[in-house]
């Protein structure tokens, strides 16, 4: 398995404030990807990045950006916390090598509450 | 616009009862379709791949097959230790290479001992 890791792993914050999550890998995966998980849509993505300093946007992107700049960790960041971004996020890395160069391996999740 | 569709939602199960779990996709055409397990509280576990029609995989209970329209997740003899939440996606052709995936809601697998 990968590993990925993600911090922190539950964080309670208020509407209008900024709020950082982090994900480690270090499976050297070229391509890292952000996603939410809400009940009744699954999961989506929001971001995602094929290298260092080379992301682009997801489905879901509003309110969010990214920043790649080493290949083992993968920054989301909410500008200004809104109650619709309460959600479960899931970090996800790729590798495009080997047996298992098509799938998705995912982190434990962080679970976000903003009040 | 890609689309996958599991059931059933919930499926409850008496340990040793075998049954399938159905994901229907609507893809302009199949790059690839991923099975995934997930635990509460836990991140999606990767379970299969497949990548053509007539395909199969298997993991000890778990077969996974595949035709053009759907995939089917057998699961043979379960154990309450296959209790989770079973998450289909599909992968689309064409496009770019960052491999996106179109997940459906989920199945809720409970095994009764």
């Amino acid at each position: 398995d990968a590993g990925i890791t993600q911090s922190p792993r539950h964080k309670v914050t208020e509407t209008g404030t900024p709020v950082t999550l982090r994900c480690h890998q270090t499976e050297n995966h070229r391509y890292m990807y952000w996603y939410r998980q809400d009940p009744g849509h699954g999961l989506r993505l929001i971001h995602y990045s094929y290298g260092v300093k080379d992301t682009d946007k997801g489905e879901v992107s509003d309110g969010y950006s990214v920043s790649r700049s080493k290949t083992e960790d993968f920054l989301l960041t909410l500008e200004s916390a809104t109650s619709s971004q309460t959600s479960v996020y899931f970090c996800a890395t790729r590798g495009l090598a080997g047996a298992t160069y098509n799938e998705q391996f995912f982190g434990p999740g962080t679970r976000l509450t903003v009040l | 616009e890609d689309q996958v569709t599991q059931s059933p939602e919930a499926l409850r199960l008496q340990e040793g009862e075998s049954s399938s779990l159905n994901c229907s996709y609507t893809v302009s055409g199949l790059r690839g379709l991923f099975w995934y397990r997930q635990d509460p509280g836990k991140g999606p576990e990767f379970l299969f791949t497949l990548y053509s029609a007539g395909e199969e995989k298997e993991k000890e209970r778990l077969k996974a097959t595949l035709t053009k329209k759907e995939s089917f997740l057998h699961i043979t003899a379960p154990k309450p230790e296959d209790s989770a939440t079973y998450l289909c996606a599909v992968q689309a052709e064409g496009g770019t290479s960052y491999g996106k995936l179109t997940f459906g809601q989920g199945t809720i697998l409970t095994v009764h001992p």
